[in-house]
């Protein structure tokens, strides 16, 4: 099965551009996570969706950041305008019920460089 | 105090050693625990899971959970170059359970 998909896997813009950060989730699975890891800060989420609506968004930053997920097998994390401090690897994750709980699949990140 | 501690490392341990991670946790409300490795430049991937007191064993790898004393420990047997890693733990918040706090990470060097 495939896993957990994002685009792009790099992203170079500059500061004041949008930026639009891509997931497919895993098939079946009804809960998706966007993180953000930095150095400083280390893995931190940012917002969650079950079943395509959001149930958690305060991790969101600040009202520059925005995600929407309009079906189950896809998902956008938008930075409208971007500034270098959003500079940070970009994971999404998938889960599903087993064994009373669920269990968090990562995709391989994207790394954004703001400038 | 920060919700999930790691011992941020580097911890050193010789090949075919055991290498044991250690993670406390403040939440008693805290029900579900995982481990999960992060090679460099990569996603973290999920390696144990324990959710009662006791060991669960998968493999080289055990996790310990001790809900009493909140902490969770991970020990890797026989260890190996390609164990060297950061070692992630999380811990679901009990008020939303799909919500999980990570630690910092262990970073760990095995020494061939």
């Amino acid at each position: 099965d495939a896993g957990v998909i994002q685009s792009p896997r790099h992203e170079v813009t500059e500061m004041g551009q949008e930026v639009t950060l891509r997931c497919k989730p895993i098939s079946g699975h009804d809960y998706l996570f966007w993180y953000r890891q930095t150095m400083m800060r280390g893995l931190e989420l940012l917002i969650y969706f079950n079943n395509n609506v959001p149930i958690d968004d305060s991790g969101m930053p600040e009202d520059r950041f925005s995600a929407k997920m309009p079906n189950a097998s896809f998902s956008t994390l938008k930075i409208q305008p971007s500034e270098p401090r959003d500079s940070a690897v970009y994971f999404c994750a998938s889960s599903f019920y087993r064994d009373s709980t669920y269990e968090q699949y990562f995709g391989p990140g994207t790394r954004l460089t703001v400038t | 105090q920060k919700e999930v501690e790691q011992n941020s490392g580097p911890l050193s341990v010789p090949e075919g050693a055991i290498a044991s991670l250690n993670c406390t946790y403040s939440d008693r409300g805290s029900q579900s625990f995982f481990w999960y490795r992060q090679y460099s430049g990569k996603s973290p991937e999920l390696i144990m899971s324990i959710y009662s007191n006791g060991d669960k064993e998968d493999g080289r790898f055990t996790a310990q959970l001790n809900k009493a004393s909140q902490y969770v420990s991970l020990l890797i047997r026989d260890s190996q170059p390609s164990d060297s890693a950061t070692y992630l733990c999380a811990v679901n918040r009990p008020q939303g359970a799909q919500k999980l706090v990570f630690g910092q990470g262990t970073r760990l060097t095995i020494n061939p």
